[in-house]
């Protein structure tokens, strides 16, 4: 399976601000995708990222407020902007889909807006 | 839209018992049924999935069956262990070019020693 690795771990931003989040995957992948999870609540799907191409965004999700770039087969950035303390949540990224592994998680975002 | 639907919410086993949770999906092209263990303050972690050509799938304590005609999953886990608790999530792929995953709302697993 692919492995992910996502930063920054943590961050404490001001409401107003932006932040951008990595994902580097160890293979080439075709998809990848961005989750939010609220702290005990289960994985909400933002966007899935192809590259080369626009990303899709779920219903509730706009490009406007959660950028996302996939410049290549390996690598993703989700932007969070404009932050309000509703914003605050674990956002983790995801890669995989193919036939032979499946889908695995980078290690999240814990984001606090004050 | 597409859902998937998890029960129960919270399971209480104590050790050595089996647990079973179980989950339902709405989109009749789903294809891929992965379960992911999330201990607290960490990221999801695959441990079985099934892809719908099969009917069933075991590794070790830990086994899956999907009944694509109900469009039902389990999971099922023997001889538990404490190490076993955390959440558990279930997920099916959206049809489509994308096959991205929706996820079930999760089951709290405590397995009492």
């Amino acid at each position: 399976s692919a492995v992910i690795s996502q930063k920054p771990s943590r961050d404490i931003c001001q409401r107003g601000t932006s932040l951008t989040i990595q994902c580097q995957v160890d293979s080439q992948v075709t998809m990848m995708f961005w989750y939010r999870q609220q702290p005990g609540q289960s994985l909400t799907l933002i966007a899935t990222a192809n590259q080369g191409s626009e990303a899709t965004y779920e219903s509730g999700f706009v490009i406007d407020k959660f950028p996302i770039s996939r410049p290549n087969l390996t690598f993703s950035t989700l932007t969070v902007s404009n932050m309000s303390p509703e914003d605050s949540s674990i956002y983790l990224c995801s890669a995989g889909g193919g036939q032979t592994y499946g889908y695995t998680f980078g290690s999240g975002t814990r984001l606090t807006v004050v | 839209g597409e859902n998937v639907e998890q029960h129960p919410s919270t399971l209480s086993v104590q050790e050595g018992d089996s647990a079973v949770i179980k989950c339902t999906y709405s989109d009749s092209a789903s294809n891929y049924f992965p379960w992911y263990k999330q201990e607290l303050g960490k990221r999801p972690q695959l441990i079985i999935d099934i892809r719908s050509n099969v009917g069933e799938k075991k590794d070790q304590r830990i086994a899956v069956t999907l009944n694509k005609t109900a469009k039902h999953f389990s999971l099922h886990i023997t001889e538990t262990q404490p190490e076993d608790s955390a959440v558990y999530f279930c997920a099916a792929s959206i049809g489509g070019a994308t096959n991205k995953l929706i996820f079930g709302t999760g089951t709290l697993l405590a397995v009492q020693p």
